[in-house]
């Protein structure tokens, strides 16, 4: 079954507003990662946060955990149209760090109008 | 993005043809990864390998034959394939310990 379910499926904003992406999993973690994606490219890792953080800061990028909802949040200030691309949560399972295996949610596309 | 490596970036193919994918990494890392994505489905990991022997290997079917000769090659040799099977393939690399994953560009498949 899919781990990470992601909300909106697309967000459209003007440039200089925030967006903000949602993410929920089933299972216990240890940590969770978020990757963006040009269109028809490769995915970049942008931030990770661990099980026993809250909150983690990088550049315009916040994200948030909460563990007791199983869920996180992406939010990117002051966008720009270079910030346009489809945004994935990534989870690990708790048992599963020996293989790296990664299981990705379906993904926010975003969209920053100039 | 010049770290993971992909070729061909787009590939097309009959379904009697025999292909490979190649995906090279210039990281060092000692983990390699084969991901499809398919349109309106979440990336799916197919294969693992770590130190250049196969951890993972997530119920693909034998049409995809994966091979990492090298802790810097992954080839995925790919046989009677199915329309179905058209997507972009990716290919990533970690660094055991490293939760990171560097992904290549892709290479974007169509089965006809």
């Amino acid at each position: 079954s899919q781990q990470g379910e992601e909300d909106p499926q697309a967000l459209s904003i003007q440039e200089g507003e925030n967006a903000t992406m949602n993410c929920s999993y089933k299972t216990s973690i240890n940590n969770l990662q978020w990757y963006r994606q040009n269109s028809g490219r490769g995915l970049v890792h942008l931030i990770l946060i661990r099980s026993n953080e809250r909150e983690k800061h990088s550049g315009r990028l916040r994200v948030t955990l909460d563990t007791s909802k199983k869920s996180s949040s992406l939010l990117i200030t002051a966008s720009r149209a270079a910030d346009t691309a489809s945004y994935f949560c990534a989870t690990d399972a708790v048992g599963s760090s020996n293989t790296g295996k990664l299981i990705f949610g379906q993904g926010t596309t975003l969209q920053v109008k100039p | 993005e010049t770290g993971v490596t992909q070729t061909p970036r787009h590939l097309v193919m009959g379904m009697t043809n025999k292909k490979s994918l190649k995906c090279e990494q210039h990281l060092g890392h000692n983990a390699m990864y084969w991901y499809k994505q398919s349109a309106k489905k979440p990336l799916e990991l197919m294969f693992v390998y770590s130190l250049e022997e196969r951890v993972e290997n997530n119920s693909v079917p034998s049409r995809f034959s994966p091979e990492c000769p090298n802790s810097s090659h992954l080839f995925l040799h790919l046989h009677t394939l199915q329309p179905e099977d058209s997507a972009l393939y990716l290919c990533a690399s970690s660094q055991i310990g490293d939760e990171t994953q560097y992904f290549g560009p892709g290479t974007r498949l169509l089965v006809l």
